[in-house]
């Protein structure tokens, strides 16, 4: 299928290095936020999140960052491999008069190096 | 399995057609949303529903429409007056109860490609 994201941001990296891949967010309200993962013609898939009342939050091999002062969010891929390239992107927490709801950023994609 | 299950995964349009997208979960997610998305840009909201027979316009609501007559089904339906429809539509949903921190899921898409 079709890929989507074809004019996004890359990041390329060497197989092994560590990733960092950045996202700015809108709403200083906004007090929860995730990333996600989307390989090319799937569905995004979770990988981690962070609640405003924190500054980081590690995973298997993955780290997020929040930095509310300047409301910054970025995630650590610790030894990135061929098998984490794909299109990531973040989304934070909004809520609006009839309920719950998510921004989320263009995304970024990350190319792993062989 | 539980999940969000789309379908069709690939469908063709004619000018002038409507077409239905099926979403169905069984999270027990009272919220459920349609997001379209297209290349270089974030996901746009087309509805969401947090509950069964309500839902609301997100911010590209204009020639879709929607129905929320069980909890685990959000069908879309792309009208004609949708004049660019051609993208990949994303259905996801999540908890929605009334506080934060409530993950939001996604389906696997469904590729919409007008003829």
């Amino acid at each position: 299928g079709e890929s989507v994201g074809l004019h996004l941001p890359t990041l390329s990296v060497q197989e092994g290095d560590n990733s960092i891949i950045n996202c700015a967010y809108s709403n200083s309200a906004s007090d929860y936020f995730i990333w996600y993962k989307q390989e090319s013609g799937k569905g995004p898939q979770f990988i981690i999140d962070i609640r405003s009342n924190m500054d980081k939050r590690q995973g298997q091999r993955v780290t997020v960052l929040l930095n509310k002062t300047v409301k910054h969010l970025s995630l650590q891929i610790a030894a990135t491999q061929p098998g984490d390239s794909a299109v990531y992107f973040c989304a934070e927490n909004g809520w609006d008069n009839y309920g719950q709801n998510f921004v989320f950023g263009p995304g970024t994609r990350l190319s792993v190096l062989p | 399995d539980g999940g969000i299950t789309q379908s069709p995964k690939y469908l063709f349009r004619k000018e002038g057609q409507n077409v239905t997208l099926s979403c169905e979960q069984n999270l027990n997610h009272d919220a459920m949303y349609w997001y379209r998305q297209d290349p270089g840009q974030g996901l746009r909201l087309i509805y969401y529903s947090q509950i069964v027979n309500d839902f609301q316009k997100g911010d590209i609501a204009e020639g879709y429409s929607v129905s929320r007559e069980k909890k685990e089904s959000f069908p879309l339906t792309v009208t004609s007056a949708q004049k660019n429809p051609t993208a990949f539509y994303l259905c996801a949903s999540s908890p929605g109860h009334a506080s934060s921190g409530n993950t939001i899921y996604f389906g696997e898409g469904s590729w919409l490609t007008v003829v």
